[in-house]
C-alpha cells in the first residue's frame, strides 16, 4: 500500500512561533507537492519538489525534499494568522505516475 | 499560476434527483482531470480519474452508475451524481493535470458543496 502519513495532525500554535510539518512514506516519489487549504475552497498548490535533498523556499516557507525521495517536510517561520489552515502533502509514486495520493493533511491555527 | 473553475460551488437539491457539477480549466488543456470528494476535517478521496475521449477510472468502492463522469474535450469535465441521497452530502473537488510543464501537476477547482435534503 502506498500511502502518504503526515504529522503532526493538528498544531495550534502562537503567533510568531516556527513549526515544521511532516509528510512521510515508505515509497518512492517522483515528485512531492504541497498544497495549502482554507475551509469551503479547494487546495492551493504551494510548492512542487522533485529532486532529492531539494530545498525550495517561499517567503517564511521552507521546503525539503529527502534525499531518497520517501519524505518531505515543510517549515514555517514566524507563523502568522494568514498561516491557518489545512496543509495536504500529495505526491505521484513512481510505480503509479497517473494517480496522485495525498496525505490525510495538517490542520494548523495560529493563534493572534 | 493555473485557473480551474467548478460550477455551481454551493448546490442544495432534494433526494432522488441528479445533479451535475462542471469542472474547466481555464488557461491549459487538461487530457486528465481528477474528481475528490473531501469530508469535513478530512483529506481528499480520490473518486475517479477522468481522460478526455475515453472512459473513466474508478476507484474501488465508487459506483460509476452513481456518479457519472464525461471528459467530453481539453478544457471540460463532468460529474453528474445521480439518484441523489443525503449520504452523497459532501464537499466535491475537481483538479486539472497540467502535461505541459517539465514536472506534472495538478490544480484544483475551489470546489462545490453538494448538499442533498
Amino acid at each position: 500500500t502506498q500511502l502518504l502519513e503526515q504529522s503532526p495532525q493538528f498544531l495550534s500554535i502562537q503567533e510568531g512561533e516556527n513549526l515544521t510539518v511532516y509528510c512521510n512514506s515508505s515509497s518512492v516519489f517522483s515528485s512531492l507537492q504541497w498544497y495549502r487549504q482554507e475551509p469551503g475552497e479547494g487546495p492551493v498548490l504551494l510548492v512542487t519538489v522533485v529532486t532529492g535533498g531539494e530545498v525550495k523556499k517561499l517567503k517564511r516557507l521552507t521546503f525539503q525534499f529527502g534525499d531518497a525521495r520517501k519524505d518531505s517536510s515543510l517549515h514555517i517561520t514566524a507563523a502568522q494568522p494568514g498561516d491557518t489552515g489545512l496543509y495536504l502533502c500529495a505526491g505521484a509514486p513512481k510505480t503509479s505516475y497517473d494517480k496522485v495520493i495525498f496525505g490525510p493533511g495538517t490542520s494548523l491555527s495560529v493563534i493572534p | 499560476g493555473a485557473v480551474v473553475s467548478q460550477h455551481p460551488s454551493r448546490v442544495i437539491c432534494k433526494s432522488g434527483t441528479s445533479v451535475k457539477i462542471e469542472c474547466r480549466s481555464l488557461d491549459f488543456q487538461a487530457t486528465t482531470m481528477f474528481w475528490y470528494r473531501q469530508f469535513p476535517k478530512k483529506s481528499l478521496m480520490l473518486m475517479a480519474t477522468s481522460n478526455e475521449g475515453s472512459k473513466a477510472t474508478y476507484e474501488q468502492g465508487v459506483e460509476k452508475d452513481k456518479f457519472l463522469i464525461n471528459h467530453a474535450s481539453l478544457t471540460l469535465s463532468t460529474l453528474t451524481v445521480t439518484s441523489a441521497h443525503p449520504e452523497d452530502s459532501s464537499f466535491y473537488i475537481c483538479s486539472a493535470r497540467d502535461g505541459s510543464k517539465e514536472v506534472d501537476t495538478q490544480y484544483f477547482g475551489p470546489g462545490t458543496r453538494l448538499t442533498v435534503l
